[in-house]
């Protein structure tokens, strides 16, 4: 497609429940992070993903979540056991990533979370 | 660790004025910084992006500069518009803080009619 895609747009589940969030970036595109943005609070990054090196998961807040990037292109995020606390909109972004100076950041709509 | 702040939190302007958004950092040496526009209930859309070596960029009735040795970036609207109502968030990735952007909390702007 033309942009980044993500689904679902919105998912509400119950607390304990697992969750898998879909994200297909642009094509060609080698980078790409994941985001979470709750109510009022700025954007908190949580895993990069480039090429065919090693994710960068320093920002997953717990063992319950994890990402993968299946073939360098479509990214899923699952999240384990979910609490209330993981209510938020989860964003995925893509780059071409040529140059570092000359990154620039597409992203797709969300997807909201609510964890009931 | 890198930290962007922006201010003001949130603006209203009646339609025509112009306007500036302020964001600062902490850590100067960014690759580049981007300003990003979000709708609700939107992702983000990028509007500019100025690499390290650049002073400033345009774009239509935006232009935004770039100061990294006082860490600072501003994004001037020109004739505001309703339709230019939207949060405006900054965003920097640093050499010396890894692969994430970092992003301010944003402004959010309503131009009244």
């Amino acid at each position: 497609g033309a942009g980044v895609s993500q689904s679902p747009s919105n998912k509400v589940t119950e607390k304990g429940k697992d969750v898998e969030l879909r994200c297909d970036p642009i094509s060609g595109h080698t980078a790409l992070y994941w985001y979470r943005q709750s109510l009022g609070q700025g954007l908190e990054f949580l895993i990069y993903f480039q090429g065919n090196s090693a994710p960068d998961k320093s920002g997953l807040p717990s063992d319950r979540f994890s990402a993968e990037r299946t073939g360098g292109s479509v990214s899923t995020l699952t999240i384990q056991r979910t609490q209330q606390e993981d209510s938020a909109v989860y964003l995925c972004a893509s780059s071409s990533f040529g140059q570092a100076t000359n990154e620039k950041l597409f992203f797709g709509s969300g997807t909201q979370l609510s964890v009931l | 660790k890198q930290e962007v702040t922006q201010i003001p939190a949130a603006l209203s302007v009646p339609e025509g004025e112009n306007l500036v958004l302020n964001c600062s950092f902490t850590d100067s040496a960014i690759y580049n910084l981007q300003w990003f526009r979000q709708d609700p209930g939107k992702g983000l859309t990028s509007l500019l992006l100025i690499q390290s070596s650049q002073r400033e960029q345009t774009s239509g009735r935006l232009n935004a500069s770039l100061d990294k040795s006082s860490g600072r970036s501003t994004l001037y609207i020109a004739a505001s518009q309703p339709g230019d109502s939207a949060t405006y968030l900054c965003a920097v990735k640093s050499s010396s803080t890894g692969n994430q952007f970092y992003f301010g909390t944003g402004t959010s702007l309503t131009v009244i009619p």
